[in-house]
């Protein structure tokens, strides 16, 4: 069975700081997707990532993917309140169906 | 482009009782799928539609049933409806059923069962 966990479950920090994210898996995926989800709306895709060592930046939000394709991280610099979600990895596993973490809920203090 | 709309957005049912959600896919696309996602929690897959088949289904009893119709929209039933049923009900579509493929997803539909 596959699956996917997502660290730490909760975060809780000031307006400014820096945190990441991870993602682990002892299987290996053909892709990653990172979503974050706003309460009252669903999963929005915020990136995938592709090939093993892949990083990706959005803005402040920069994406990685392990060599081994195994695990990947979310790294936000300069956090500011409108990051506040619940963000969420999901993996393209072997059949048709994604995998999911369980997420972690993001919360960015004024 | 219209994105993924779904209805209701928030409904209250009694154990036992019978629901439908209703689900029309982003514009293009022809692939629904459903997931349950509980308070704080990562959706967890309940089946995937394509072609108006089912074509892959997750850790759900076979109360949990839907439909895909010629038009890519797509119905979740539930049947005898239990406590634990309570949760956001959230449909994605995509073009095409890999895994690999962007999901576009609605805000969800709201059962609460009392």
């Amino acid at each position: 069975t596959q699956l996917l966990e997502q660290s730490p479950q909760f975060l809780s920090i000031q307006e400014g700081e820096n945190l990441t994210v991870y993602c682990n898996s002892s299987s290996v995926f053909s892709s990653l997707q990172w979503y974050r989800q706003e309460p009252g709306e669903g999963p929005v895709l915020l990136v995938t990532v592709v090939t093993g060592g892949e990083v990706k930046k959005l803005k402040r939000l920069t994406f990685q993917f392990g060599d081994a394709r195994k695990d990947s991280s979310l790294h936000i610099t300069a956090a500011q309140p409108g990051d506040t979600g619940l963000y969420l990895c999901a993996g393209a596993g072997s059949n048709y169906q994604l995998i999911w973490g369980a997420g972690t809920k993001l919360i960015i203090k004024p | 482009e219209t994105g993924v709309t779904q209805s209701p957005t928030h409904l209250i049912k009694t154990r036992g009782q019978q629901v439908t959600l209703r689900c029309s896919s982003q514009s293009g696309h022809n692939t629904v799928s459903w997931y349950q996602q509980a308070l704080g929690q990562g959706p967890q897959f309940i089946f995937q539609y394509y072609r108006e088949e089912e074509n892959g289904r997750g850790n759900f009893p076979p109360r949990f049933s839907g439909l895909q119709f010629p038009n890519y929209s797509s119905e979740l039933n539930v049947n005898a409806l239990e406590l634990d049923d309570s949760a956001l009900y959230l449909c994605a579509s995509s073009l095409g059923n890999s895994g690999a493929n962007v999901l576009t997803f609605g805000a969800g539909s709201r059962l609460t069962v009392l």
